[in-house]
């Protein structure tokens, strides 16, 4: 199986918005309601921020949203915040039953 | 609170086999749930290892599915890891999560640096 596609950096102004894509296959992203989006600062475990495509988590904030569009999820952040630059993944359930990662994203917020 | 810990060696020889340890508090691994191990070489993306179902149904990466062999200790509610053949390639922090339902990992373990070398 291939790893997702995510773009290697994104950066962003504090208050701004940024968007992670992540791309797959019909086999993976399109095929299923299965993506799910991980925050990993340096030197920790990742963080489940999205589930689902869409769903949060208790106690991740609102500016976190996820969304799918055929092959293709995506993360936004918005109103970006020091604290939101980290590594992000995303994952994707598979047709054949397993999990993919995407090769993850460098935010940095300017 | 659910908490994952990872335990094993820190070094291992090429060519010989890879063990690794999960202990699971603040939830019974029997009471449901997927569970599963997932790695992250230095520097580089995660990568999805295999995961299970405390009563039978267990799936593997395709990549590393002829050397790995996950297994669980209800008794002492832990779980473990078995990569066989080990190269400098398999060099990584190994992290052991819970899956609700399979697709999406909700409680992580901090890690543990396995280094394959002589």
């Amino acid at each position: 199986q291939s790893a997702l596609t995510q773009p290697a950096s994104v950066s962003g102004s504090p208050g701004q918005s940024i968007t992670i894509s992540c791309t797959g296959t019909s086999s993976d992203v399109g095929g299923y309601n299965y993506v799910s989006w991980y925050q990993q600062h340096p030197g920790k475990a990742p963080k489940l921020m999205i589930y689902d495509v869409s769903n949060r988590p208790s106690g991740v904030s609102n500016r976190f949203s996820g969304s799918k569009s055929g092959n293709t999820a995506s993360l936004t952040i918005s109103g970006l915040q020091a604290e939101d630059e980290a590594d992000y993944y995303c994952s994707s359930y598979t047709s054949s039953s397993t999990l993919v990662f995407g090769g993850g994203t460098e935010l940095t917020v300017l | 609170q659910v908490q994952l810990q990872e335990s094993g060696p820190g070094l291992v020889k090429p060519s010989e086999t890879l063990s690794l340890t999960c202990a699971v508090s603040g939830y019974s691994i029997t009471s449901g749930y997927y569970w599963g191990w997932i790695r992250q070489p230095p520097g580089k993306g995660l990568e999805w290892i295999g995961s299970f179902y405390y009563s039978g149904s267990t799936y593997y990466n395709p990549s590393l599915k002829s050397r790995v062999t996950i297994s669980v200790d209800t008794s002492k509610n832990q779980f473990s890891l078995r990569l066989s053949s080990v190269t400098a390639a398999d060099t990584a922090v190994y992290s052991c999560a819970r899956l609700p339902a399979a697709r999406y990992f909700d409680y992580w373990g901090q890690g543990t640096l396995v280094t394959v070398s002589s």
